[in-house]
């Protein structure tokens, strides 16, 4: 059972590039999200889904994309990157909506730099 | 809004020592309180949980207390190990009845020593 998988686990952009960072789930979980963890600011939500074809904006949203077309899958899309977007980002899913009896699983992170 | 204010660290300690984290929340509604645990190059792994007043959550020699009259979720554990080296973050959610979603501390990073 491989969890939740992330890809790539590193990744160096140059301002205006773009990017999909991919996430994918095993465990037929409903929910699945994206944080990004920043210094002194722990993890931030930028977009979760509840479910195929479904997508909402979580706390930082601005400049990422995101799509759930299957259950399994749920990748993140940085349309044009900033400096701002230099982060470690990671995917987490649940049972449910990730609250109290559904705890969220976690990828292993990718580490983005912007330069 | 919620939100969640974790003690500074690095938090070192000698193995062995008893270890506190301190953790306390503001919410609108009844929040659910957990700890997460994040090793060296991992995600976070869900570490205990409660959710209801004076529930106490508890997994791998740790524990925490849900407390209403001083919105504290205070982390402890007894005698640390080298093992137990990693950054611990306190985080809340409160179901809104669509998606519930946690809100993290900034984490709290300890070093046990031997």
């Amino acid at each position: 059972n491989a969890g939740v998988t992330q890809t790539p686990k590193f990744q160096v952009l140059k301002t205006g590039q773009s990017m999909t960072l991919q996430c994918a789930q095993d465990m037929n979980h409903e929910y699945m999200s994206w944080y990004r963890q920043d210094p002194g600011m722990g993890l931030r939500l930028i977009h979760y889904s509840v479910g195929a074809g479904i997508t909402d904006q979580g706390e930082v949203p601005n400049g990422y994309n995101v799509s759930r077309s299957t259950t399994e899958d749920f990748p993140l899309r940085l349309l044009s990157a900033a400096p701002s977007q230099t982060s470690v980002y990671f995917c987490a899913s649940s049972r449910t909506t990730g609250g109290n009896n559904s705890p969220l699983h976690f990828g292993n992170g990718t580490r983005l730099t912007v330069t | 809004g919620n939100s969640v204010t974790q003690m500074e660290g690095p938090v070192t300690l000698s193995e062995e020592a008893f270890l506190t984290i301190n953790c306390t929340y503001t919410a609108t509604g009844y929040p659910s309180l957990f700890w997460y645990v994040q090793y060296p190059g991992e995600g976070l792994q869900l570490l205990l949980k409660a959710t209801k007043a004076d529930d106490k959550g508890s997994n791998k020699g740790f524990e925490a207390t849900y407390r209403k009259e001083t919105t504290s979720f205070h982390l402890e554990k007894g005698s640390v190990q080298v093992s137990d080296s990693a950054v611990y973050f306190c985080a809340l959610t409160v179901n809104t009845g669509t998606a519930s979603k946690l809100t993290f501390g900034t984490g709290t990073r300890l070093q046990v020593t031997l």
